[in-house]
């Protein structure tokens, strides 16, 4: 499986765009982009996932490159409750690899 | 619609005793998955089940040992337990689907397994 690369943490205001990025350069043709969180205490959320295309969903949308060694997700209007772990993972052999994550700390 | 469902939601064990976990998986998937949690890390894949048969599992010792039940409901079981077994215990859930890697992996809020 693809080992991914994520900021350890970052801060976003209130109300804006926060965007998380991660590098997948080793991400096989076959491999999804997954994309989960976890906040304090609860199991990890599944968020969205993506090949090759952008996604949006009702949680966030998935931008990745058109090589494909990279991504950024995007929520879009930040609330305090987005506090949590994100977890980037390239989906390969129906196992999730977990890296360490970005804690994203929401600022009001 | 029930998700995914853990129990216990925490245990104390001694080191040495044996423990079982269990997960239903949320309605309609048929593939369970088995993580590890320890504090601070992200989570550790142990092992799948797939049609009441391992069919996947991580770097973790015959003294991790699983099961799946025809209603696709599974059990961990942890053997000889060790002070380092003390952990998050996390079941997802998923749907077998012919396009691989195209299923998202549904979770529970685990088992916090503490081990005296």
């Amino acid at each position: 499986d693809a080992k991914t690369t994520q900021p350890p943490s970052m801060d976003c205001a209130e109300g804006r765009a926060a965007n998380l990025p991660c590098n997948h350069s080793t991400i096989s043709g076959n491999e999804y982009v997954y994309w989960y969180r976890q906040i304090h205490s609860q199991g990890p959320q599944y968020i969205i996932h993506g090949l090759k295309n952008n996604e949006t969903n009702e949680m966030a949308s998935l931008i990745i490159t058109e090589d494909r060694k990279s991504s950024t997700l995007i929520l879009p209007h930040a609330t305090l409750r987005d506090t949590a772990v994100y977890y980037c993972m390239a989906f390969g052999n129906e196992k999730l690899t977990f890296g360490t994550g970005t804690r994203l700390t929401i600022i009001p | 619609d029930a998700g995914v469902t853990q129990s216990p939601t925490h245990l104390i064990k001694t080191r040495g005793q044996q423990v079982t976990l269990r997960c239903s998986p949320k309605s309609g998937h048929d593939t369970v998955s088995w993580y590890q949690q320890a504090l601070g890390q992200g989570p550790q894949f142990i092992f799948q089940y797939y049609e009441e048969e391992e069919r996947q599992r991580g770097n973790f010792p015959d003294r991790f040992s699983g099961h799946q039940f025809p209603n696709y409901s599974s059990e961990l079981n942890v053997n000889a337990l060790l002070l380092g077994d003390s952990a998050l215990y996390l079941c997802a859930s998923s749907l077998q689907g012919t396009q691989w890697g195209g299923q998202p992996q549904h979770f529970g809020d685990g088992t916090r397994l503490s081990i005296l």
